[in-house]
């Protein structure tokens, strides 16, 4: 069975603090995502990657970034945080022919 | 006008009902999904389509290409299929999701 695995439930950070929110895959799957859920606005796709060290912008790219050095592993970076990035953080994982596979998710708090 | 819209946004039933979740796409598709996704819980997939109907158990997924339109049915439903439903539509890399229907079922 597919586990993606985040680093952390729940995550209080302050304003202007650097974040990373680490996401792990067991299964060998190209594609990478990070996306943010937001009550009345679904999920949204922030960066996702096809491979290592490819990355690709989503719709909401702005004041973040991404690294992928290892198949298995894709982070998300926060590099000054702010309060309008208090959100929940959804990682995902698939191959192009597969459902998506979700890690639990990070609550992000920023104050 | 939301690229992906579904409807209704709030559903409660009762116990043993049958249920009918819809999704209204104006993307391009490679395929259409549903997830499931519990108070707390992380998301989980239930059904990916590009075609025609699949069935798991008590949920059944059909789509219709040419009107850009899918649906999600649970028969006989269960407490236990209270959730938010999530229907993306979309390309591989890039989904569109709809922002979910909240389904309560009461025994």
């Amino acid at each position: 069975d597919v586990k993606v695995t985040q680093s952390s439930r729940y995550l209080v950070k302050r304003t202007g603090e650097k974040v990373f929110l680490e996401c792990v895959q067991d299964m060998d799957h190209e594609n990478m995502f990070w996306y943010r859920q937001d009550p009345g606005l679904g999920l949204r796709l922030i960066y996702f990657s096809y491979d290592v060290k490819m990355k690709e912008k989503g719709d909401i790219p702005e004041g973040y970034s991404v690294s992928r050095e290892k198949k298995e592993r894709f982070s998300l970076i926060l590099e000054s945080a702010s309060t309008n990035q208090t959100s929940m953080y959804l990682c995902a994982s698939r191959t192009p022919e597969s459902p998506l596979h979700f890690g639990n998710g990070t609550r992000l708090t920023v104050t | 006008k939301n690229e992906v819209e579904q409807s209704p946004q709030n559903l409660t039933a009762q116990e043993g009902e049958f249920i009918t979740i819809n999704c209204s796409y104006s993307v391009g598709i490679s395929a259409l999904h549903w997830l499931q996704q519990h108070p707390g819980g992380g998301i989980v997939s239930l059904f990916m389509l590009s075609s025609g109907k699949k069935k798991h158990g008590r949920l059944i997924a059909t789509i219709n290409i040419q009107e850009k339109h899918s649906s999600l049915h649970i028969t006989a439903s269960h407490p236990r299929d209270s959730a938010v439903y999530i229907c993306a539509a979309g390309r591989t890399n890039k989904l569109i999701f709809g922002t979910g229907t909240l389904l309560a079922v009461q025994p």
